[in-house]
């Protein structure tokens, strides 16, 4: 079975400095991972994949996440935060075995103050 | 902006009412989802479809009801509504490539009197 852990329900930043969202996962075939953002009383926007390929992936918004397969992580950063960066941030996995249903993370709550 | 339209947007309603959520998206997308939310908390996936009369439950027991007699078109229906059933609910879907992003809507807001 398919599972993706963040392990932190809210992270803290201050505008300018960088941050970092966990993700950790776990599928029995190759993953296909997925970042989302929520903003209040909306749905959720996609940001970001991994697929294949290089490790390092850029999404909208000044948005990148690594996939490491040894730690089987994909973290979301960020070089810069912004205050309107502040929402609510999904990390999702299906894998290619079955049919391609996507498990959510709970979510990781991101402050960035002024 | 992905084009999955999901209507009303709020709904305030006495408990015993029949209710549908609307969702229709114009993408020509095979699959689509309805998740259920709790503000600010995870989802919870409730029914899918994968094609024209085609629809499973989803992972979280439900009682709401789906069809899809289009392929653009993914009503949920509520056949007696109760206080348990307030909630966010999300509508989604994605195209044929099993790589491809799930696109949401703006979701129903719905509290049940």
């Amino acid at each position: 079975a398919q599972s993706v852990a963040q392990p932190e329900d809210q992270v803290n930043v201050a505008e300018g400095n960088p941050l970092t969202v966990k993700c950790t996962y776990s599928v029995s075939g190759n993953p296909y991972l997925f970042w989302y953002v929520q903003y209040p009383n909306r749905g959720l926007q996609f940001l970001l994949k991994y697929i294949t390929g290089d490790n390092l992936v850029k999404g909208s918004y000044g948005f990148e996440a690594e996939f490491n397969k040894s730690q089987t992580s994909f973290h979301l950063k960020k070089p810069s935060a912004l205050v309107s960066d502040s929402a609510l941030y999904f990390c999702a996995v299906r894998d290619d075995t079955g049919f391609q249903k996507l498990v959510f993370g709970t979510g990781t709550r991101l402050l960035v103050s002024p | 902006e992905a084009d999955i339209y999901q209507t009303p947007r709020y709904l305030v309603i006495g408990t015993g009412k029949k209710i549908t959520l609307e969702c229709s998206q114009t993408m020509g997308h095979d699959k689509m989802y309805w998740y259920q939310q709790d503000p600010g908390m995870e989802l919870h996936l409730i029914h899918y479809s994968y094609g024209v009369n085609s629809t499973e439950k989803g992972d979280l027991s439900s009682e709401s009801t789906v069809s899809r007699i289009r392929t653009e078109h993914f009503p949920l229906t509520l056949e007696s509504a109760r206080p348990s059933h307030t909630s966010q609910y999300l509508c989604a879907s994605s195209g044929g490539q099993f790589n491809q992003p799930q696109h949401f809507g703006d979701g129903t807001r719905l509290s049940i009197l």
